[in-house]
């Protein structure tokens, strides 16, 4: 079983629409959450951290449950642009190492 | 944030040769810096961390001595793959952890723009 998973879509929503993603994680002592974006071909770039109080910036909504070991993103008011792969990654303590899931692929359609 | 450059982004080889990716940070010493592989539809995965002045260190599963790395300075890391073989072929990735004033989390990495290697 993957350390981290997610569902690999794609998700296909028109614009304007609104979109969660889901991502489980096993290990308990998992310390640090992010999200990544990963467009086509090309690396991955900081979208936000994830906290268990939630966070939120500008359109995008990031949620952690810890107990339940459970991350979330949604995303508001879908354009365009937001096409890509989100990537839900975790750390754990006193480490640099980042710990990938496979991907959720986002399609927007206008 | 940091800027990471990558050279090649792409290279195409033939079984057997020897292929040296450069990983340099442009804009910040980098005394540590990551190696990733990504195969299609799979998530990254860690190789190693390329420590400067010093041995890497390989995740489990990964050749030392078919993955080298030199980390010979504070800008530059490189990453050869020895005799590559088309199971070799992947996207491969480097990414450095700056210092605090060039990132927004403590764990967050940037990432250089990948190397595409086919080997066939």
């Amino acid at each position: 079983r993957k350390e981290v998973e997610q569902d690999p879509g794609p998700f296909n929503v028109p614009e304007g629409a609104t979109v969660a993603f889901n991502c489980t994680y096993s290990n308990s002592a998992s310390q640090s959450f992010f999200w990544y974006r990963q467009d086509c071909r090309k690396e991955p770039k900081l979208l936000m951290s994830v906290y268990s109080s939630g966070n939120e910036d500008g359109r995008f909504t990031a949620q952690l449950n810890r107990a339940s070991q459970y991350i979330s993103l949604l995303i508001r008011d879908s354009k365009l642009s937001d096409s890509a792969t989100y990537l839900c990654v975790v750390t754990h303590h006193n480490t640099d190492k980042l710990i990938f899931g496979t991907g959720t692929r986002l399609q927007v359609f206008p | 944030g940091a800027v990471v450059s990558q050279h090649p982004s792409w290279v195409i080889c033939k079984s057997g040769t020897s292929v040296k990716i450069e990983c340099r940070s442009l804009d910040f010493q980098a005394t540590t810096m990551f190696w990733y592989r990504q195969f299609p539809k799979q998530s990254l995965m860690l190789m190693a961390t390329s420590n400067e002045g010093s041995k890497a260190t390989y995740e489990q599963g990964v050749e030392k001595d078919k993955f080298l790395i030199n980390h010979a300075s504070l800008t530059l890391s490189t990453l050869t793959v020895t005799s590559a073989h088309p199971e070799d072929s992947s996207f491969y990735i480097c990414s450095v952890r700056p210092q605090g004033a060039l990132r927004r989390s403590y764990n967050e990495q940037f990432f250089g723009p990948g190397t595409r290697l086919t080997v066939l």
